[in-house]
């Protein structure tokens, strides 16, 4: 069975401090993509990442980076220098021939 | 590109009535989802389309729930009867692939009282 599991439900930091924000996963299948969606205060989903499971390169995107570990099926980003911006709901998501996000993790970054 | 365009953007019912909701995805993307969001259950996926066709329903919860793509540029989300705990916001995107960057609507609160 397929499953995402973030498993830090809430997190709060003060402005500038960096914030990992953890993913693991299973799957049983050899191809498959990982997402991160960033869901802000005012509702919507916006995509913000999508690897497959043969590049296991990290990005690096302005303040925000991606670390895959296909040996731990992790898929951790990472914030640095928080900024109050980036508060919002953060998920995961696993998608082959199935779907599955995860539960998501509230970040509040203060100033 | 005018992005997902969901209607409504809020609803309010009693128990028991029937509820539609509706979804315009973006031009030219075989794939419609659509999703409901509590604070109970976090994001779900509810089913997916592929070039209209239903391609998995696992995720509707219940009978109650049905959804239908007649077209390439329009899909529906039915509730009938509806009940309080459906009572969530419903969401739906669209993408070029399965495993494509999905693209969101804005969502429907659904409030059944």
């Amino acid at each position: 069975a397929q499953k995402v599991t973030q498993a830090q439900t809430e997190i709060s930091v003060v402005e500038k401090e960096d914030v990992t924000l953890d993913c693991v996963y299973e799957t049983r299948d050899t191809t498959y993509y990982l997402f991160w969606y960033k869901q802000p205060p005012s509702g919507e989903l916006v995509f913000l990442i999508r690897r497959n499971s043969f590049d296991e390169q990290n990005e690096i995107s302005g303040r925000y980076s991606w670390n895959f570990q296909k040996s731990t099926s992790s898929f951790n980003f990472t914030i640095t220098a928080s900024q109050v911006v980036d508060s919002a709901v953060y998920f995961c998501a696993l998608v082959n021939n199935d779907m599955r996000f995860g539960a998501g993790t509230r970040l509040t970054v203060k100033p | 590109d005018a992005g997902v365009i969901q209607s409504p953007r809020h609803e309010v019912t009693e128990m028991g009535q029937e509820v539609t909701l509706r979804c315009k995805p973006i031009s030219g993307h075989d794939y419609l989802f659509w999703y409901r969001q509590t604070m109970m259950r976090g994001l779900e996926l509810l089913i997916y389309f592929n070039n209209n066709v239903p391609i998995d329903d696992s995720g509707m919860p219940e009978d109650r729930f049905s959804a239908k793509m007649p077209n390439a540029s329009f899909s529906t989300l039915k509730i009938q009867p509806s009940e309080p705990r459906d009572s969530a916001v419903y969401f739906c995107a669209s993408s070029p692939g399965l495993a494509g960057k999905q693209f969101f609507g804005p969502g429907t609160r659904l409030t059944v009282l």
